[in-house]
This record gives structure tokens, sequence and C-alpha cells, in this order.
């Protein structure tokens, strides 16, 4: 079946810290994949996504390479902010025509000052 | 455009009870998505539609619950005789039918089962 794996949290960086949160993913064809992020009280908000192998989807300043020789794709950003804290999730769609997401169980992101 | 919005924010239910909840999805997007989340996980899909029409459902998804789009707009889902296990953070998605999708996430109803 479909899964993405991701690293467990929480995390917790300084401000001006350089961020990276890994995930791997298996599924059965070739998968859009996304990071979604949940700010507290928030709904999730998509960060970003790529469609195919090598793009590299960005936001905000956070980057994401779809690495299919892998199977990962890493969320980074060179200097995180307190507004950064938050839950981040890397999820997977499979091309079918809608968004039947599969989501890993997200990583808690605590930056402080 | 004032977001994806679920109604009632939180509910809390005796074991046994039936509860629903709402969905009012962005107005112009005609697909609109039903997903569970329980503590430390990350969100399940449970069942999609596009307009009035329920086009997949979750094996998650068993027959205690039912989820309608009577008019192609807002949705409900229904929990007959809740249990415990069905305590969770219920959310709801919409989109508009491109080939750029973007999901629309509401903040979600928060189901406690006593």
């Amino acid at each position: 079946g479909n899964s993405v794996t991701q690293m467990e949290g929480p995390v917790t960086l300084s401000e001006e810290a350089f961020l990276t949160i890994n995930c791997t993913y298996t599924a059965t064809g070739y998968p859009s994949l996304f990071w979604y992020v949940q700010y507290p009280g928030e709904g999730l908000q998509l960060l970003l996504k790529a469609t195919k192998a090598d793009d590299k989807g960005s936001n905000k300043g956070f980057e994401a390479t779809y690495r299919k020789e892998t199977t990962s794709f890493h969320l980074e950003k060179g200097s995180v902010q307190v507004s950064d804290s938050a839950v981040y999730f890397c999820a997977l769609s499979l091309s079918g025509g809608y968004q039947k997401v599969t989501f890993g169980t997200g990583t808690k992101l605590q930056v402080i000052p | 455009d004032t977001g994806v919005s679920q109604d009632p924010r939180h509910k809390i239910t005796k074991r046994g009870q039936n509860v629903t909840f709402r969905c009012d999805p962005i107005s112009e997007h005609n697909r609109l998505y039903w997903y569970r989340q329980t503590l430390g996980q990350g969100p399940e899909f449970l069942t999609y539609f596009q307009n009035e029409a329920q086009l997949e459902k979750s094996r998650l998804l068993s027959d205690r619950f039912s989820a309608e789009r009577p008019k192609g707009s807002f949705s409900t889902l229904e929990i007959q005789r809740t249990e415990q296990g069905d305590s969770a953070m219920y959310l709801c998605a919409s989109s508009l039918e491109t080939s750029n999708e973007k999901l629309f996430f509401g903040s979600g109803t928060q189901l406690s089962v006593l």
C-alpha cells in the first residue's frame, strides 16, 4: 500500500537555525508529494508540492526536492523563525484525478527565540 | 472567500448516541472531502464527493457512518451509535477540479465519545 514515514518530533530549534525534516514514501505508481503545515489553532494548509521526480517545491523559504531514487521528500529551511512553529505533515497523492491524500504522522517544530 | 467552515468545533457525546457534523466548503469548489485525524497521527481519508455524487468511501467508513452532499454545496457526516473509538478530529476539505488542484481544509470538528 501507500505510506509516508517522517521523522518523529518534537524538533526544537533556536531562531535562525537550519531545519531538516526527513520524509520517505512508499507508493504504487508515481505520486505527487506534498508538505502541509498546521499552525496552532488553525486548519491544515498546503505548504509546497512537487509532482514529478527532481521537481523542487518551495514556499515561504521552505524547500523540498522529489527524489525518486531514494523515495524521499525532505523539508528544509535555511533560517527558521519563531513563527514557523507548527506541525508539519509530509503527504502523497497518486494521480487519479482527485486528492485522496496519504499523510505521515506529522512532526512538531518548536522554534525558540 | 471565507474558507471552509465546519460546525460544531467541538462535540461531546455519550456512547450510543448519534451525531451529525456539517461542512460548508468554499462556494465555487465542486470537490469535497472528509478526513479523520486521531491524536499523534496524520489525517486519514474517509470519503470524497464530486458535486453531489459520493465517488469513493474508505474502508474506514463503517456502516455507522454516512455522508451526504445533497445539492453539491454543504455536506453532512453522521455517525450512528457512536463508540469510544470514534473519538477524533473530523476534517473537511474542498477543492476546485483543475490541473493544479489544491485542498483547503477547515479547522475540524473534535468529537469526544464518553
